[in-house]
Parts: C-alpha cells; sequence; structure tokens
C-alpha cells in the first residue's frame, strides 16, 4: 500500500503557482519523497525528489517540512501542459519497488 | 542520451493469445521494471530485473513472466490472455534498482495492450 495521502484534484489557473500537498505521516529517517507525473496516457515522468531539505530543479520546487510527515510540491507557474495526474511516493528502504497511490489530478484552466 | 524504448507500442491480442513486449533502458542503466497500469487498480508492479535477475516480483499470476538480457534489455511475456490483461503496460529503468534509494527510475512511453 502506498505511505501517501493527496488529493484526489486540483485546479490551478494558468500562470499561478501550483502547490500539490502530500501526507507521509509513517515515512522512516532515511526514506525519500519522490514526485512523478503522468500526462494522460504517457509513461511517468520524474519530476524530482528529496529527503528533508527543499530541493529545486528546473521543473518545481519541492518543500518538506521540519518533521518530514508531509511535502508540498510546487510548479512556479503552472501552463496548460502541466495538466497531469501527481504522485507522491516514498521510497522505502530494502529493494522495495515504487508504490504508486491514486495521486492528484492537476487540472490548469486558462 | 536516449530514453526508454518501448515496443510495440500498441497491440491487439484476442483471449487465449501469448504476448511479449520490449523494453530498451537508457543506456548503462542495469535495472528494468515492469508496472501494468489500469483504470481499476492503477499503476501496480509487475517485476525488476536487474543484472539479468529477477530481484523483485509483484502479486500477479504465473501467466505474467520476465527476462532480461546481458545488454539490460528486457521482455515481458504474458501468456493465456484474459480480458482483464488490457491495460497499459510500463517499464522503467534505472542505474542499480530498488537497491538504492535515491536511484531514480525513468518510464517509458508504454505498450497498450487490447484483449478482445
Amino acid at each position: 500500500d502506498a505511505k501517501t495521502t493527496q488529493p484526489t484534484s486540483m485546479d490551478c489557473a494558468e500562470g499561478r503557482a501550483a502547490n500539490l500537498p502530500c501526507n507521509h505521516s509513517t515515512i522512516s529517517g532515511n526514506e525519500y519523497v519522490y514526485w512523478y507525473r503522468q500526462i494522460h496516457s504517457q509513461g511517468p515522468q520524474y519530476i524530482i525528489h528529496g529527503l528533508k531539505n527543499n530541493e529545486t530543479n528546473e521543473m518545481a520546487s519541492l518543500i518538506i517540512t521540519e518533521d518530514r510527515k508531509s511535502s508540498t510540491l510546487i510548479l512556479p507557474h503552472a501552463t496548460l501542459r502541466d495538466t497531469a495526474v501527481y504522485y507522491c511516493i516514498v521510497r522505502v528502504q530494502g529493494n522495495t519497488p515504487l508504490v504508486f497511490g491514486k495521486g492528484t489530478r492537476l487540472s490548469v484552466i486558462a | 542520451k536516449a530514453g526508454v524504448t518501448q515496443t510495440p507500442r500498441y497491440l491487439i491480442k484476442t483471449r487465449g493469445q501469448q504476448v511479449t513486449l520490449s523494453c530498451s533502458p537508457i543506456s548503462g542503466h542495469r535495472s528494468v521494471s515492469w508496472y501494468q497500469q489500469t483504470p481499476g487498480q492503477g499503476l501496480q508492479f509487475l517485476f525488476e530485473y536487474f543484472s539479468e535477475t529477477q530481484r523483485n516480483k509483484g502479486n500477479f499470476p504465473g501467466r505474467f513472466s520476465g527476462r532480461q538480457f546481458s545488454n539490460s534489455r528486457s521482455e515481458m511475456n504474458v501468456s493465456t490472455l484474459e480480458l482483464g490483461d488490457s491495460a497499459l503496460y510500463l517499464c522503467a529503468s534505472s542505474l542499480v534498482g530498488s537497491g538504492r534509494l535515491t536511484d531514480t527510475q525513468y518510464f517509458g512511453p508504454g505498450t497498450r495492450l487490447t484483449v478482445l
């Protein structure tokens, strides 16, 4: 089972920041938080991952709370092409695969 | 660097037939994982291969099998197809796979299998 909880859906106006929350209250000390997104009928696309510090790359920023029980993925200027299902995944140690939950369906609206 | 490639992209089969799907990982990647995605069950892990050995297996019947070749390319096979096997089959590659928490998986575009 997925160790994360995400809202089912969210809307965001084009050009505004999209803030996607994720709860992972049972995360262990050395488990990473990964974010992927999947645009309709395509393969999931890696976005970003982090352990405890905030991370930023060309796609997004990842903010992890100090207690590591939740995180927020931030798309700074959402475009229509960012409409997708966003998956927050806790990478569990011990040779275990990625476990995808249902994710958040983000709709960017013009 | 080229991404993960999967062939064929679309496939139509009938019940009872068998099918083989192929995945070519990113150059240098030695781990390949397979996932099945259906509207009802979402993305579910099938199996992971690393250096030609199966390292992990998901909860799927024995009709689903796979293998990895010495060049890291992988195939998965589904025998005696059922209607419920209709799905998007996704392959992901990474350098070393599930053994390292920071090893990122990159997905291919998938093979859309329709069983009639």
